[in-house]
C-alpha cells in the first residue's frame, strides 16, 4: 500500500491555473474510478473536492477539476485564489491496494 | 448539520492499547461505510480501516492489521477503533470519516470528517 506521489509542492501566480498529478502504478488505479482529491488548510479537517475522477460534490467551485489517464490522475484549479493556498491529497481505491492517498501537494499562490 | 465528534485520544506508553470513538449526528451512518484515517504531526494522509454500512466487510491497512480493530454501533449511530500493540510510528491525528456511497463497501470517497483526536504513543 505505498502513497501515490504527488509533487511536493506548486506555486502560480492569482488568476492563472495549477495542475497537481498523482502518480502510482497502474494497480493503483486499476480499471476503477475510485479516484478523489481532498483539499487540507492547516489545523483543519480535509474537505472532499474531487469524486470518481471527475465529479464535484455539491457546493466545490468549478475551478476545481479531475481527471484521470492511464497511472496518473490530475487536478486542475483554474483562476488561482489566494483561498486555494492549502495542501492538496489525492486517493485512490482498487481491490489491490485498497484506499492509499498521496504524498501531498503544498499549493502557493504568489 | 452533520458532525462527527472523536474521542479517546491522549498519550500511551508502546505497547498499549487505546479505544477511540467517533460520534455522529445530523445523518443516519447505518447505511454508510465508515472509516478510520490518521495524519502524523507534519505528515500526509493514512488510510487505517474501514467498515461496510453492515458491518459485514472490514479493512484495514498492512500497517495497523492484527493490531487494530474497527467496529461500529448503528443503534448509537457512532464508530470505534481499538488499538492495541501501539508504537511511536502510530502517532497521529485520528479522524473519523463517512463514505459518500449509499450501502457501499467502502471504497470511498470521503464526504464528512471529523476534526481529529490526537494519540501520542511515548513512554
Amino acid at each position: 500500500q505505498s502513497a501515490l506521489t504527488q509533487p511536493a509542492s506548486v506555486s502560480e501566480s492569482p488568476g492563472q491555473s495549477v495542475t497537481i498529478s498523482c502518480t502510482g502504478p497502474s494497480s493503483a488505479f486499476g480499471t476503477y474510478n475510485y479516484v478523489s482529491w481532498y483539499r487540507q488548510y492547516p489545523g483543519k479537517a480535509p474537505q472532499l473536492l474531487i469524486y470518481h475522477v471527475n465529479n464535484r460534490p455539491s457546493g466545490v467551485s468549478s475551478r476545481f477539476s479531475g481527471s484521470k489517464s492511464g497511472s496518473t490522475a490530475s487536478l486542475t484549479i483554474s483562476g488561482l485564489q489566494a483561498e486555494d493556498e492549502a495542501d492538496y491529497y489525492c486517493s485512490s481505491y482498487t481491490r489491490v491496494s485498497n484506499i492509499v492517498f498521496g504524498t501531498g501537494t503544498k499549493v502557493t499562490v504568489l | 448539520e452533520v458532525q462527527l465528534v472523536e474521542s479517546g485520544g491522549g498519550l500511551v506508553q508502546p505497547g498499549g492499547s487505546l479505544r477511540l470513538s467517533c460520534a455522529v449526528s445530523g445523518l443516519k451512518i447505518d447505511e454508510y461505510a465508515m472509516h478510520w484515517v490518521r495524519q502524523a504531526p507534519g505528515k500526509g494522509l493514512e488510510w487505517v480501516s474501514r467498515i461496510s454500512w453492515n458491518g459485514d466487510n472490514v479493512g484495514y491497512a498492512d500497517s495497523v492489521k492484527g493490531r487494530f480493530v474497527i467496529s461500529r454501533d448503528n443503534v448509537k449511530n457512532s464508530l470505534s477503533l481499538q488499538m492495541n500493540s501501539l508504537s511511536s510510528e502510530d502517532t497521529a491525528l485520528y479522524y473519523c470519516a463517512k463514505d459518500m456511497e449509499w450501502e457501499g463497501g467502502g471504497e470511498g470517497p470521503f464526504d464528512y470528517w471529523g476534526q481529529g483526536t490526537l494519540v501520542t504513543v511515548s513512554s
